[in-house]
């Protein structure tokens, strides 16, 4: 149980365009999810948290035009990352809040992004 | 959040006991202690959390001091596939801050 998927696995993109990353609860409801950046060899970052039908908060530094987060249900969250440029290349990781066990959170395999 | 502090670096032999230990002298009495590893290239993967009481499951069992202020997490035989970067992150709310870790390295 508490599996987390994350679609698509990679994408490679031109600068300029739109990338929509998807985050699914796959047996679990989930009212918070989370999302996370990675750059090589440093560690995640948390970029924002996503509660379903209300506006996600941002963490301090992020851009939330840039980087626009939808959780229209218990068991999907979206990211989409608007007007790509080279430096938004990394590993954007999500996970999701399993309620009623100690708010442990799952998280999914990570989206490898690379703007060209 | 508390700060953590662990070791950059371990290694440790196949088949022995891995002891990763995470300091969090600061750790208020409602923040919960969690592990969680990351295997190159992939997600995090949940291990194991505690608040006062030792846990144990069947990945691991992690040892919280009396006083709240370190804990260990005890892989007790260690596989060449244990090979990851551990983080010790000490929480009360949503947010998970992830720190450096620890990047353990098992070898044969």
């Amino acid at each position: 149980g508490a599996v987390v998927s994350q679609h698509p696995s990679w994408v490679i993109c031109k600068s300029g365009t739109s990338v929509k990353i998807e985050c699914r609860s796959l047996d679990f409801q989930a009212t918070t999810m989370f999302w996370y950046r990675q750059f090589p060899k440093q560690s995640l970052m948390l970029m924002a948290t996503s509660n379903e039908g209300s506006k996600a908060t941002y963490e301090q530094g992020v851009e939330k035009d840039k980087f626009l987060i939808n959780h229209a249900s218990l068991t999907l969250s979206t990211l989409t990352v608007t007007s790509a440029h080279p430096e938004d290349s990394s590993f954007y990781i999500c996970s999701a809040r399993l309620q009623g066990a100690g708010e442990t959170q799952y998280f999914g395999p990570g989206t490898r992004l690379l703007v060209l | 959040d508390a700060k953590t502090t662990q070791p950059p670096s371990m290694d440790c032999a196949e088949g022995r006991a891995a002891n990763l230990p995470c300091n969090h002298s600061t750790i208020s009495g409602n923040e919960y202690v969690y592990w969680y590893r990351q295997i190159h290239s992939q997600g995090p993967q949940y291990i194991i959390h505690g608040l006062k009481n030792n846990e144990t499951n069947e990945m691991a069992s992690l040892i919280i001091t009396e006083d709240r202020k370190s804990s260990t997490l005890i892989l007790p035989h260690a596989t060449l596939r244990d090979t990851a970067v551990y983080y010790c992150i000490a929480s009360n709310t949503d947010k998970l801050i992830f720190g450096t870790g620890t990047r353990l390295q098992v070898f044969p």
